[in-house]
């Protein structure tokens, strides 16, 4: 199955410092959605992106869906320690009126706040 | 509380053995997923069902397999024949998209299993 290019692979940063990390894709999608995964356990929906341009925030986080809708970003304002944490990309095609297609998720970025 | 429950958190197996992953939902949604996460890379899809008894492969199927008799029920088997079963395994649900009115679905996952097998 395809991947997403997930960039940077991981980050080290101070506490304070804002954070931007995106995704990039050969296909088109039709959603994108940005999760974060603490250690052993299960990733969290942050932010769900449904239209070309988009722009949505959830507190200090703020994603876009691209307007070519290969790519997608993700910006963190003003890290704090519980930002820490491996965040994902997925983005899904939409075939048919029917049923879920599948998301294709990409490799993570891992976020470590530097004390 | 509504959500995701994968039992247990952590399991051990010896190899050669097939082993089952639990994953209950009672969310009341009509689509179910099984996720493999190896570290440091992203989740490969192993098998996903959108309604009660019928199922597809995920881009990593060979070596698995599962059932759906329950709406909130979508137990993973490991087989032996998995070659490379040590993995966390993730479950997620959704509600199917032409259940929505916009927007698309969501996946909500639960809190995962860690298995061993040595």
């Amino acid at each position: 199955g395809q991947q997403l290019n997930q960039s940077p692979q991981s980050m080290f940063i101070q506490e304070g410092e804002d954070v931007s990390m995106n995704c990039t894709s050969s296909s088109i999608f039709n959603t994108w959605l940005w999760y974060k995964q603490d250690p052993g356990e299960g990733p969290v929906l942050l932010i769900a992106l449904y239209k070309a341009g988009e722009l949505t925030s959830n507190g200090r986080l703020t994603a876009q869906f691209g307007i070519t809708r290969k790519d997608s970003f993700l910006n963190i304002s003003a890290s704090i320690p519980s930002d820490v944490g491996i965040y994902f990309c997925a983005g899904r095609i939409t075939i048919s009126n029917f049923g879920n297609e599948k998301l294709t998720f990409g490799t993570g970025t891992r976020l470590t706040i530097i004390p | 509380d509504g959500g995701i429950t994968q039992s247990p958190k952590y399991l051990f197996r010896k190899e050669g053995q097939n082993v089952t992953l639990s994953c209950e939902q009672n969310l009341n949604h009509d689509a179910m997923y099984w996720y493999r996460q190896d570290p440091g890379q992203g989740l490969r899809l192993i098998y996903y069902s959108q309604i009660v008894n019928d199922f597809q492969k995920g881009d990593i199927a060979e070596g698995y397999s599962v059932s759906r008799e329950k709406k909130e029920s979508f137990p993973l088997t490991v087989t032996s024949a998995q070659k490379n079963p040590t993995a966390f395994y993730l479950c997620a649900s959704s509600i199917r998209r032409d259940a929505l009115g916009s927007g698309g679905p969501i996946e909500y996952f639960g809190p995962g299993t860690r298995l061993t097998v040595t």
